[in-house]
């Protein structure tokens, strides 16, 4: 079975600094890899995805992810955060039929004016 | 009109009450899930439906019961619940065999009391 791994449940940085959101997987086979973004009270809603084409992926709002095979890692990163990007970020992964996926615990993301 | 639709968006129950929660995706998708999301937990995939037939029950508790009539609608029939059922219960589609990102509704708010 595929795993996720997301390291820090929560992040904080200041607006203007760069947001690093970290992302591991365990796969077996090539994934595809997700992240999703969830504002209060909200549903998820996909910020950018990886099915094999190019390494570094751009997202939704200025996010994006570069998939390391070598470091089974696909960081979210943003070179500068914006008070509206506070929310909870998932990193997902999805088995070739797409029809599993497999989430991260999230890491929420606070931006200090 | 969003993608997904899911009603009601909040529901209280007490613990001999019998409700349910409406999915509906407007998307063409063959394929519709349930997930759970309680608090300080990571998304627990609970149901997943393929062209209207169950391909995933994660070992879910009987009280809970899915109910699949065609590819656009997805129902969660509840009953006898337990306080710890408490949770945001969130529906989502996807294609699959295509990009297969999955498509989330805004989620149902339970509470059991």
């Amino acid at each position: 079975a595929q795993s996720v791994t997301q390291l820090g449940s929560h992040v904080s940085v200041s607006e203007g600094a760069l947001v690093l959101l970290r992302c591991n997987y365990s796969s077996s086979v090539p994934p595809y890899l997700f992240w999703y973004v969830q504002y209060p009270n909200q549903g998820l809603q996909l910020l950018l995805k990886y099915t094999s084409a190019a390494t570094l992926v751009k997202g939704i709002n200025g996010f994006e992810a570069e998939f390391k095979k070598s470091e089974t890692s696909f960081h979210l990163t943003k070179p500068s955060a914006h008070m509206s990007d506070a929310a909870e970020y998932f990193c997902a992964v999805s088995e070739d039929n797409f029809n599993k996926f497999y989430f991260g615990s999230g890491t929420k993301l606070n931006v200090k004016p | 009109e969003t993608g997904v639709t899911q009603t009601p968006r909040h529901l209280v129950m007490g613990m001999t009450n019998k409700k349910s929660l409406k999915c509906e995706q407007h998307l063409g998708h063959n394929a519709m899930y349930w997930y759970k999301q309680s608090a300080k937990k990571p998304l627990e995939l609970m149901f997943v439906y393929n062209f209207k037939e169950q391909t995933e029950n994660n070992s879910v508790p009987s009280r809970f019961s899915p109910e699949c009539p065609n590819s656009s609608h997805l129902f969660l029939h509840l009953h006898t619940l337990q306080p710890e059922d408490s949770a945001l219960y969130l529906c989502a589609s996807s294609q699959t065999g295509s990009t297969g990102e999955l498509f989330f509704g805004e989620g149902s708010r339970l509470t059991v009391l």
